[in-house]
């Protein structure tokens, strides 16, 4: 089942904060967060791992609740470089293969 | 090199077409994947490779037929496509090791539309 991200949508000023929440129907090992601006290819953030690890951007950081889950990225100090859509990813383990399951989304846009 | 190639980046086709989409890595990756994504939506998971190996096919019409020739490539096959398959079609890679640790890279993705 798809993730569902809140809020849908945010346009913030360069500098501001924001919070975008990632919440599941399914217990989760782990959460994978990507960017994808328009009309690029969505890029890798982060991904938070059941008991702590987490891997990735160093700018970014991100919380995971396994027992709510739930997963929350936090941008502080906005820059105009922040703006796309942000997606959560949940995996599945199939065989020997994974299927991640992309989130809503919530677009991002940074002005001036 | 952590790029994800694919080709061609646009292709208009007509409904009784057969066209190819082709995507490469080399950056030694064991799985390989197809997506597709309509306009403001996230990617739909199509098909994944694991070793050379199809092993997951999420239900999608035999109109569509992947192939993974080696390690680091891989194709999609169209042929009689419906207009609504019109769509931006990703192709991703990740190691292959650990599904819950591996992230995935993405390649610019193919801008397909059905005539």
């Amino acid at each position: 089942q798809q993730p569902v991200q809140s809020p849908q949508a945010v346009i913030l000023r360069e500098g501001e904060d924001a919070v975008i929440n990632c919440s599941s129907s399914k217990a989760l090992y782990s959460v994978h967060w990507y960017r994808q601006k328009h009309g690029e290819a969505p890029v890798f953030l982060m991904i938070l791992l059941k008991g702590g690890e987490q891997k990735g951007h160093e700018k970014i950081s991100a919380s995971f609740n396994e027992k709510k889950q739930q997963s929350s990225l936090y941008l502080t100090a906005s820059q105009l470089s922040y703006s796309g859509t942000y997606f959560c990813g949940t995996p599945d383990l199939t065989g020997t293969a994974s299927k991640l399951t992309f989130g809503t989304g919530t677009r991002l846009q940074v002005t001036l | 090199d952590t790029e994800v190639t694919q080709t061609p980046k646009h292709l208009v086709m007509g409904m009784t077409n057969k066209k190819s989409l082709k995507c490469e890595q080399h950056m030694g990756h064991r799985a390989m994947y197809w997506y597709k994504q309509k306009a403001k939506k996230p990617p739909e998971l199509m098909f994944v490779y694991s070793y050379e190996k199809l092993s997951i096919n999420e239900s999608v019409p035999s109109r569509f037929s992947p192939e993974c020739p080696n390690s680091s490539l891989l194709n999609l096959h169209l042929h009689a496509l419906q207009p609504e398959d019109s769509a931006l079609y990703l192709c991703a890679s990740s190691q292959g090791r650990d599904p819950y640790k591996d992230e995935q890279y993405f390649g610019p993705g193919t801008r397909l539309t059905v005539t």
